[in-house]
């Protein structure tokens, strides 16, 4: 099955610069990887995902890439603000059935005002 | 719209009792998922409803756990016998299908944080 590395646990930056969380996974087959965010008392939201068609996507401050070569897959969060603070976690999975995800551990991120 | 909704939102009890977690999924969400979250871990994945088809039930832990769907909307994971180790944060989560193809986003709801004394 599907196992999902994640690092680091936890990561804090200052305010206004950039956050980088790393996620690898194993299965070849795996083509749909979501990074979601869990604020303290709260379900995980989607904040961007991505297809192994592609090796980048960006939504705003948000980016993720893609290395299906090596199996990693990135989130960059640039000009971090406080409201950012919360628990990423990656996941993998295949499409065009219903399948669970694989997620990893997870990254406390906290930005330093 | 709404979205995916979860009661109790706490829950304690003490250990040997039973609980009942409900789910109410996104209107029209085909497939339905649980996971369970432990104090700072990620989620682990527990079962999965598809429509009409047998759920996967892989990841439940122990037969001490179960879920059904009714109708194809709520669902309902059972704890028997509980014991301290299932506290937790169990999270439920649904997704819609499109195009006769499941898709893979899943929208989670807040969660039920469980607490075994």
């Amino acid at each position: 099955g599907e196992n999902v590395e994640q690092h680091p646990s936890t990561l804090s930056v200052q305010e206004g610069d950039s956050a980088v969380i790393k996620c690898t996974y194993s299965d070849s087959a795996s083509n749909y990887f979501p990074w979601y965010k869990q604020e303290l008392g709260k379900g995980p939201q989607l904040i961007i995902d991505i297809r192994s068609n592609v090796g980048e996507k960006k939504d705003q401050r948000i980016a993720v890439t893609l290395n299906k070569t090596a199996k990693h897959f990135s989130l960059h969060i640039t000009e971090t603000q406080p409201e950012d603070s919360a628990v990423y976690f990656c996941a993998a999975t295949t499409s065009g059935s219903a399948r669970q995800l694989t997620f990893g551990s997870g990254t406390q991120l906290t930005v330093l005002p | 719209g709404a979205g995916v909704s979860q009661s109790p939102s706490n829950k304690v009890t003490e250990k040997g009792k039973d609980v009942e977690l409900r789910c109410d999924p996104i209107s029209g969400h085909t497939a339905l998922y649980w996971y369970r979250q432990s104090l700072g871990q990620g989620l682990e994945f527990l079962i999965y409803f598809q429509g009409n088809s047998a759920p996967d039930k892989s990841g439940l832990p122990s037969d001490r756990f179960s879920a059904e769907r009714t109708g194809g909307s709520v669902s309902t994971l059972t704890i028997q016998r509980t014991q301290q180790e299932d506290s937790a944060v169990y999270l439920c989560a649904s997704s819609p299908i499109a195009g006769g193809l499941y898709q893979e986003t899943q929208y989670f709801g807040p969660g039920t944080r469980l607490l075994v004394l």
